[in-house]
């Protein structure tokens, strides 16, 4: 069965560095999705991606965040210079034409800020 | 108040029991409906989909949705310890940009 995969699992980044987190979505999906979990709080939107554009993104998503679709297969979430706050679980996820609500998640990437 | 409210439990049963999961909500533009099971540090897994009001069966699992309370509810049969997890409602209005707001989840544990 497709599914999202995320990479790192696990990244380690000091306060102020960039971090990449990797997304490989559904492949037939063309929608595209961050979403953020701090430990013990709700998992929150960041951000929709379609047709190599944003489509909305939430307050969290501040000009540190970016995103970008490298090529056809991936889709990267870019913090420039990290804060301590940013500490969470961060969630890819992807959804096809027509069900754009049923969405997908990956395992997600857990990004620690020292 | 919250816009999706779910009490957090845990919500502990006997195998085997009949489980009832619950949201409630205060945004009446929302139309779309999900269920997900999130075990502990893995990302969430779609269970249920549902569309505007109603009832949706898959196997073990019921979705309702009564969007005049505007409350939606997960019903599980023959609950198995496997069943134990974290359960998420999403929902989400018929917006560009499909952001899904997410209920604060409810821990469940099945009983062997």
């Amino acid at each position: 069965e497709p599914e999202v995969t995320q990479t790192p699992s696990h990244q380690v980044t000091q306060m102020g560095q960039e971090v990449i987190l990797r997304c490989v979505p559904i492949s037939n999906h063309l929608y595209f999705y961050w979403y953020r979990q701090i430990l013990g709080q709700k998992v929150e939107f960041l951000v929709s991606f379609y047709n190599n554009e944003i489509s909305e993104k939430s307050e969290i998503f501040d000009d540190q965040f970016s995103v970008e679709r490298p090529d056809g297969s991936n889709f990267t979430l870019k913090i420039r210079s990290t804060k301590l706050e940013d500490s969470a679980m961060y969630f890819c996820a992807s959804s096809e034409r027509g069900r754009v609500n049923e969405q997908f998640f990956g395992p997600g990437t857990r990004l620690t800020v020292l | 108040q919250k816009e999706v409210e779910q009490d957090p439990g845990p919500l502990s049963v006997p195998e085997g029991a009949i489980v009832s999961l619950n949201c409630t909500y205060s945004n009446s533009a929302f139309q779309y409906f999900m269920w997900y099971r999130q075990y502990s540090r893995k990302g969430p897994e779609l269970l249920m989909y549902t569309y505007s009001s109603g009832n949706k069966e898959d196997g073990r699992f019921t979705a309702q949705v009564d969007k005049s309370s505007k409350y939606i509810s997960l019903f599980i049969r023959d609950s198995q310890p496997s069943d134990s997890a974290t359960y998420l409602c999403a929902m989400s209005t018929n917006n560009a940009g499909n952001m899904l707001t997410f209920g604060g989840g409810t821990r469940l544990m099945v009983k062997p």
